[in-house]
């Protein structure tokens, strides 16, 4: 089955204490993304993959990195988490063929006290 | 970036036609348009994609008028279960793939019997 997996799906953490998010999906798919969803401010874009090292900001690559050392994993990674940075996290896939279709992963809600 | 404007909510009942608009005035020459659908605590999931004119899926139906400044997405006969937030996404690959992308603030779908 096609899918994009997130882990973990909840998170708690505190201030300035780093913490990775991970993301791989089984599709071959150059393209990866993370966004950000925040309400009223729908769904941000983060940061950018288009294949294996090869990465790009997004609209709000603040306070994040990320890495693409393998075509199928793409973790996002805080290293000095701030409470403005408590947000739904997604991340998604894309590849040419097919619908074009971009595949979400389920989300991962991060708290920052 | 192409900036997207949708109506932040919408009510309906079962059986009837839903069309949602988005405006797009700064759609680039080689963006498409996507719009995708979001149920609570869900990664958003693809409907339908298109570049001009009228495209027809199985669920859904897009209409692009030639200049492609707004985007119509049409659902016919609503149900309960069609009760979600819908997003319009224009971008340089098709699907919404790709990291020139703007999503719009959605817009919350209610269905009611």
């Amino acid at each position: 089955e096609a899918q994009v997996t997130q882990n973990p799906r909840y998170l708690i953490t505190v201030t300035g204490k780093k913490l990775t998010v991970t993301c791989s999906q089984n599709m071959n798919h150059e393209y990866m993304s993370w966004y950000r969803q925040d309400p009223g401010l729908g769904l941000r874009q983060i940061y950018y993959s288009m294949n294996v090292e090869v990465t790009d900001k997004g609209d709000v690559p603040e306070g994040y990195k990320v890495s693409r050392k393998e075509k199928r994993n793409f973790p996002l990674i805080l290293e000095s988490p701030s409470p403005n940075q408590t947000s739904l996290y997604f991340c998604a896939s894309w590849g040419p063929g097919g619908r074009h279709e971009q595949y979400f992963g389920p989300g991962t809600r991060l708290t920052v006290t | 970036l192409a900036k997207t404007t949708q109506p932040i909510s919408m009510d309906s009942y079962e059986g009837q036609e839903v069309n949602i608009t988005c405006s797009h005035n700064n759609i680039a020459t080689n963006d498409y348009i996507t719009w995708y659908q979001q149920f609570p605590s869900q990664g958003p999931r693809f409907i339908i994609q298109g570049y001009k004119t009228k495209v027809t899926n199985e669920v859904a139906s897009l209409f692009i008028p030639a200049d492609r400044k707004s985007s119509t997405l049409s659902l016919p006969r609503v149900s309960l279960s069609d009760t979600a937030v819908y997003y319009c996404l224009v971008g340089d690959k098709p699907g919404g793939g790709g990291n020139k992308l703007t999503f719009g603030t959605g817009t919350q779908l209610k269905v009611e019997l």
